[in-house]
């Protein structure tokens, strides 16, 4: 089934410790994004790619860094987790082109006690 | 700054209609999306609207004024199954988008 993949689905992480979230899509878009989304926030925008090698800052990128090595993967990684990151992560990605909508990921639900 | 606006939260009656607006302000506009999005669930598509006027899909509407900054998306014939959280997003000159927080419809019986 055509779509995109988030693993993993919840996590519960020490401060201090890394932790690399992954997302894969097969529908070949060349854009992808990385959310997070907070209570009362709506979603920010962490990171997004708009083409294999090419990565972006979005709203909130502090504390995070993305890689796009091909189409399909897009790895969020959180290089020393802080409680202030606990949060829902959505991954989504487009074609790319106005009038396109975003897929969205099921979501990685993270926990930084 | 950017910024979208929607109410945080509506209540509505099975088998009803309901009204959900939501006003922009972003630096260039390539488009409005809505979005729904159950509890504990990802966002999924509900509409586009890019040009003035009303596009209408089944049981649910929206409504794009580009000149006020403004579009409603319309629910009619409450279902249960409705409650959600409704998403407003714009995409900017950037091809960006600038989300709302969302607005929580509960459907009463």
């Amino acid at each position: 089934i055509a779509g995109i993949t988030q693993a993993p689905t919840s996590q519960i992480l020490a401060a201090g410790r890394r932790m690399t979230l992954r997302c894969t899509q097969d529908m070949r878009h060349n854009a992808m994004y990385w959310y997070r989304q907070d209570l009362g926030l709506g979603l920010r925008l962490i990171h997004y790619s708009n083409t294999a090698g090419t990565t972006g800052k979005g709203e909130v990128p502090d504390g995070y860094s993305v890689s796009r090595a091909n189409t399909d993967d897009f790895p969020l990684t959180l290089a020393s987790a802080v409680p202030s990151q606990t949060s829902v992560y959505f991954c989504a990605s487009s074609d790319g082109t106005g009038g396109t909508e975003a897929f969205f990921g099921q979501g990685t639900r993270l926990t930084v006690v | 700054g950017q910024n979208i606006d929607q109410p945080t939260e509506m209540t509505a009656t099975e088998g009803a209609i309901v009204q959900i607006n939501c006003t922009y302000q972003t630096s260039g506009f390539n488009g409005l999306f809505w979005y729904q999005q159950h509890a504990g669930e990802a966002p999924t598509f509900l509409s586009y609207n890019v040009l003035d006027g009303l596009e209408e899909k089944g049981r649910f509407s929206s409504f794009l004024s580009r000149s006020k900054g403004y579009s409603y998306l319309l629910l009619k014939e409450l279902q249960m199954k409705d409650s959600a959280s409704y998403l407003c997003a714009v995409m900017d000159s950037n091809y960006q988008l600038i989300w709302g927080a969302g607005t929580k419809l509960i459907i009463k019986p």
